[in-house]
């Protein structure tokens, strides 16, 4: 089993572009979550989901958006990227309240 | 609300000896608890969770923690730690299907 895997592992973004990350799970997990970790502010949870085509607002919702079409994938789409986004997101998955399940991350800069 | 607190953000330990990592949550209820590993440039790993029952629960790469209601605490130790255990330790508590994260302690690893 591959577990939790991100696609890509490091971006650089200017301004204003568009991107969507992908997170995909083959542990049949119901849940999922997107984090960002930024220096000094520890794991913040953006968007979350408790099954497919489920989703809901975390801590840091804004300029983010989500979907989860197939159980086993749960996407973050930046709309427009600002530099304040610049962060490391790791998305993670769990079957229930026993513990999550992280990716390796993924690396964005936005200039 | 639910919190939890990592009052050490650093602490450094010669090779060879004990180490204790400080948590201390907030929550009403019974918490399940859980400690997570994170080194450098990767993703976070379960050490070892706590939901009932036994109060000392063994984690993986030798870690232990203590469950102590009286005190709200859920102490992370190791008899010995190993240069390889350099890295950010979180503690967490979970929130139905969410997980309410502290901000971490970086432990460093004297020769």
């Amino acid at each position: 089993n591959a577990g939790v895997t991100q696609t890509p592992k490091f971006r650089v973004l200017k301004t204003g572009q568009s991107m969507t990350l992908l997170c995909a799970q083959d542990m049949n997990h119901e849940y999922m979550y997107w984090y960002r970790q930024d220096p000094g502010m520890g794991l913040r949870l953006i968007h979350y989901s408790v099954g497919e085509g489920t989703t809901a607002k975390g801590e840091v919702p804004d300029g983010y958006n989500v979907s989860r079409l197939k159980k086993q994938n749960f996407l973050l789409g930046l709309e427009s990227a600002a530099p304040s986004q610049t962060s490391v997101y790791f998305c993670a998955s769990s079957y229930s309240r026993e513990g999550q399940y992280f990716g390796p991350g993924t690396r964005l800069l936005v200039l | 609300a639910q919190s939890v607190t990592q009052p050490d953000i650093h602490i450094t330990v010669s090779e060879g000896a004990s180490l204790e990592l400080r948590c201390n949550y907030s929550y009403g209820a019974t918490p399940y608890l859980f400690w997570y590993v994170q080194s450098p440039g990767q993703g976070l790993q379960l050490l070892l969770k706590y939901f009932s029952g036994d109060t000392l629960v063994q984690g993986i790469k030798g870690f232990e923690a203590e469950f102590k209601r009286s005190q709200s605490s859920f102490n992370l130790r190791k008899p010995s730690v190993h240069w390889s255990d350099a890295a950010e330790y979180f503690c967490a508590v979970a929130l139905n299907y969410q997980l309410i994260w502290g901000a971490g302690t970086k432990l460093i690893i004297k020769p």
